[in-house]
């Protein structure tokens, strides 16, 4: 069983300010690493997808990055705005596609 | 744009009675995926096909739970008695990649509520 544990599993972030949160998960038998936003009534809607250790990735306002030897990743937002509100699940994978708990944001305007 | 597609998107069912959900891949995916997520839990993986065998299915209730893909394209996930603690979203994703899992895709999920 693949543990991916995320942390904070919730917070709310003031419209305008930059938030990360963080995802650990074991680094032996590390293949990828996935990183999904969830938008209420909506599907999980992939973000990333990392494989290499020191990858960062970026779309718009939000990247991410990789540390395999440490076994985490980040994703930061950057100047949080009210869309960006969601759970991101972060989700390692071998050869099974394996969830963390999610991360809750709330974006107070 | 495809998509993964999966019916009925609500299920209100009493407990004891038995309920299915049905799953269409996006066309020519190998790899599908069924999740359960119970609210403020992430998905929890019930079983994983390659075409149409298990790979997969360590963690599903086999005494009341049952899931198909027979001809390796869509796929029925089946409760049998339904129970209080059954309620959650069940979603369904499939993958392109064999092996090693690439990008999964999801559908808009189905959610289950036992009365």
């Amino acid at each position: 069983i693949l543990n991916v544990e995320q942390s904070p599993q919730s917070l709310h972030v003031q419209e305008g300010d930059s938030t990360n949160f963080t995802c650990s998960f074991p680094s032996s038998n590390f293949y990828a690493l996935h990183w999904y936003r969830w938008e209420t009534a909506k599907s999980p809607e992939a973000l990333f997808v990392m494989t290499l250790n020191g990858d960062e990735k970026k779309k718009g306002r939000i990247s991410a990055t990789l540390n395999t030897k440490e076994g985490y990743s980040y994703l930061y937002i950057k100047g949080s705005q009210p869309e960006d509100s969601a759970t991101y699940l972060c989700a390692h994978s071998d050869n099974r596609l394996a969830f963390g708990k999610g991360n809750q944001v709330v974006v107070i305007p | 744009e495809a998509e993964v597609a999966q019916s009925p998107r609500y299920k209100i069912t009493e407990k004891s009675q038995a309920v299915a959900f049905w799953c269409d891949p996006i066309s020519g995916h190998a790899t599908l995926y069924w999740y359960r997520q119970i609210l403020g839990q992430g998905p929890e993986l019930l079983v994983q096909f390659q075409d149409e065998s298990v790979v997969d299915d360590s963690q599903l209730p086999k005494d009341r739970f049952s899931a198909e893909r027979l001809k390796g394209v869509d796929s029925t996930l089946k409760i049998q008695p339904a129970e209080l603690g059954d309620s959650a979203m069940y979603l369904c994703a499939s993958s392109g990649g064999t092996g090693m899992v690439t990008e999964a895709f999801f559908g808009q999920g189905t959610r289950l509520t036992v009365v």
